[in-house]
């Protein structure tokens, strides 16, 4: 069966700080791959997404990026962090094809100072 | 551009009550609407989801229903029990290569005991 794993779980970065979120996928291959952010009790923004290796789709644009290195590894970055950076991501697979579902991974709560 | 409204924003119900939940989407392409669960801290899981060639998908106490013509989809939740109490999303997605889901903006369910 398939699994998503994000790291880290939580993560206190202060403004201007680089930052690195990973997310692996395992049991699959070739999945669509996707980040989402979610402010404080709010709802989930899709911040990019990827069909394939090396393929990032945005959708929204900040300070932000994403890569995609390997079939099953996704990585969110930014080069300076801002306060409104702060929030809770997630890392979302899906199968394509005739597989519409999409699944979430565990999340990093990141907070800004 | 796409967008999913999602009413109401709040619900508190009585234990065994019904909850209805209601989502407005405006690309007429779209055809999947899955329904997610959110607890507090936790990641969404996907509860029930339905495709546009179906008007009424049941699983146990949840329900979903789909106007193709109205463009609107609803969540149904028979005899509520405390665990029911989530914030819950509505999505839709077209098919695309992305498969990308547009969220609603979430409904917070309290049920009372």
């Amino acid at each position: 069966s398939q699994t998503i794993h994000q790291w880290p779980a939580t993560l206190v970065q202060p403004v201007g700080s680089p930052l690195s979120l990973e997310c692996t996928v395992e049991g699959t291959s070739n999945p669509n791959l996707y980040w989402y952010r979610q402010a404080a009790g709010r709802g989930l923004q899709l911040l990019f997404y990827s069909v394939g290796i090396g393929q990032i789709s945005s959708e929204v644009p900040q300070n932000l990026s994403a890569s995609r290195p390997q079939d099953r590894q996704f990585i969110l970055s930014s080069k300076k962090l801002l306060l409104s950076d702060s929030g809770f991501y997630l890392c979302a697979w899906s199968l394509g094809g005739v597989r519409y579902e999409q699944y979430f991974g565990p999340g990093t709560r990141l907070t800004v100072t | 551009g796409e967008n999913v409204e999602q009413h109401p924003s709040t619900l508190s119900v009585q234990e065994g009550d019904s909850a209805v939940i209601k989502c407005t989407y405006s690309d007429s392409a779209s055809n999947y609407f899955p329904w997610y669960k959110q607890e507090l801290g936790k990641r969404p899981q996907l509860i029930i989801d339905i495709r546009s060639n179906v008007g009424e998908k049941k699983d146990q106490r949840i329900a979903v229903t789909l106007n193709k013509t109205a463009k609107h989809f609803s969540l149904h939740i028979t005899e509520t029990q405390p665990e029911d109490s989530a914030v819950y999303f509505c999505a839709a997605s077209r098919r695309d290569s992305s498969y990308k889901l547009i969220f609603g903006s979430g409904t917070r369910l309290l049920v009372r005991p």
